[in-house]
């Protein structure tokens, strides 16, 4: 497709249990990232790729979060053991490269109950 | 203090009219700077970039930089009823990019 794709749309999981959620960025965008907008904010940053190398993880909230873009494509967002408190929109950009236009997926909406 | 400020809003304004939009951001080392509209229950869409200081312009919207001031506004013109959403400034540094928390814009026919 043109844009990015992000699946599942909508992820209901039940504490304690892992999710992955996947990106798949606009061909031949370099830069890729991945936020996480809770109702009624602006986006907040989780973690930057350049390529397949994670420069910037600094947003993962903790180390139940973590990130791959094995082949600096598709990125997979994994949460182990989720948590409530883990629920929220998460959001995948991507850019040809680092502080150009990025551009956003769908979304994935994670309910953890 | 935030990387990115913004009224909150809501912002209402008639059709027609101009809606005025404004950003400010911490780091003066900053260097690219984006308007994204969002509309309820969707994803931010990109409407602007600018990298320099001035004006650019696109259609009804115009972009103004002032690094001086660290200051990034949006100028709606002839402001349409789809015009209403969320409008949020982004300021890229580092590695990422920091958003404000968006200004909810309504227009009134």
């Amino acid at each position: 497709g043109a844009g990015v794709s992000q699946s599942p749309r909508y992820k209901v999981t039940k504490r304690g249990q892992d999710v992955a959620l996947r990106c798949d960025p606009i061909s031949g965008h370099v830069s890729l990232y991945w936020y996480r907008q809770a109702l009624g904010q602006g986006p907040e940053f989780l973690t930057y790729f350049n390529y397949e190398a994670q420069q910037d993880k600094s947003g993962l909230p903790n180390d139940r979060f973590s990130a791959e873009r094995p082949e600096g494509s598709i990125s997979t967002l994994t949460i182990q053991r989720t948590e409530q408190r883990d629920s929220a929109m998460y959001r995948c950009a991507s850019s040809l490269a680092r502080g150009s236009e990025a551009f956003f997926g769908q979304g994935t909406r994670l309910t953890v109950v | 203090q935030k990387e990115v400020e913004q009224n909150s809003g809501p912002l209402s304004v008639p059709e027609g009219a101009i809606a005025s939009l404004n950003c400010t951001y911490s780091d003066r080392g900053s260097q690219s700077f984006f308007w994204y509209r969002q509309y309820s229950g969707k994803s931010p869409e990109l409407i602007m970039s600018i990298y320099s200081n001035g004006d650019k312009e696109d259609g009804r919207f115009t972009a103004q930089l002032n690094k001086a001031s660290q200051y990034v506004s949006l100028l709606i013109r002839d402001s349409q009823p789809s015009d209403s959403a969320t409008y949020l400034c982004a300021v890229h540094t580092g590695n990422q990019f920091y958003f404000g928390t968006g200004t909810s814009l309504t227009v009134i026919p």
